[in-house]
């Protein structure tokens, strides 16, 4: 168990709708990055927070956001959402926004979109 | 930007053959990290190299960062069934952006 928790696990949706992807990092880690990894896919960075700032943006599409809130638990929001968007989405943590530190990964959310 | 490459893609071995993944990059890295997962699973913390020729061991892994902090390997001596998994390597720029790698996906017949 990495300390990063992901809700929900699973999610099925129709092409169109909106959906919000939901993480809590570890207790402590400052730093949390979003990551979306289709089927046999690499993981492809989206972005990262640090404390409640925007720090770092990867391939991350217009029809996607996220923030980070006072509690350091993160939201990814996804809307408009076509078939291609079905994929694995990590949250992962770190302790540190700038520094090389590892990141711990969360379980995962899985996004069916049909 | 940045681009790190991976190979092989899949590498199939016998239960106690060794196995190697190559990761290069498009550009000078300030460190790289290696990270394992198993299928189903999450991405999980191997180890981190910083400086140039680095080399660390982790038990049967072996892991090698290059003179020109461009290119690192991964190492296993004698693999066993529960070595297999997708390894990724993730490089960190000077941008302070990492890049995964797309990952080696090993399997291991016993």
């Amino acid at each position: 168990d990495s300390g990063v928790t992901q809700t929900p696990k699973h999610l099925i949706t129709a092409t169109g709708q909106r959906v919000t992807l939901r993480c809590s990092p570890r207790s402590g880690d400052l730093s949390v990055y979003w990551y979306q990894q289709s089927l046999d896919q690499g993981l492809q960075f989206l972005i990262q927070y640090y404390n409640g700032e925007e720090r770092a943006k990867g391939n991350i599409l217009e029809r996607f956001s996220a923030q980070q809130f006072p509690d350091l638990h993160s939201e990814l929001n996804l809307s408009s959402l076509e078939l291609g968007d079905s994929a694995l989405y990590f949250c992962a943590s770190s302790s540190s926004g700038s520094l090389p530190h590892e990141q711990y990964f969360g379980p995962g959310t899985r996004l069916t979109v049909t | 930007g940045q681009q790190v490459m991976q190979i092989p893609q899949y590498q199939h071995v016998q239960e106690g053959e060794d196995f190697t993944t190559y990761c290069n990059s498009s550009t000078t890295l300030s460190n790289i990290q290696w990270y394992k997962q198993r299928p189903g699973g999450h991405p999980v913390f191997l180890i981190q190299l910083v400086k140039s020729g680095e080399v660390k061991k982790q038990k049967r892994l072996t892991f090698q960062f290059g003179e020109a902090k461009k290119n690192s390997s991964l190492h296993i001596t004698a693999t066993q069934t529960t070595d297999v998994g997708t390894y990724f390597c993730a490089g960190l720029g000077n941008a302070g952006k990492s890049t995964f790698g797309d990952g080696t996906t090993l399997t291991v017949k016993p």
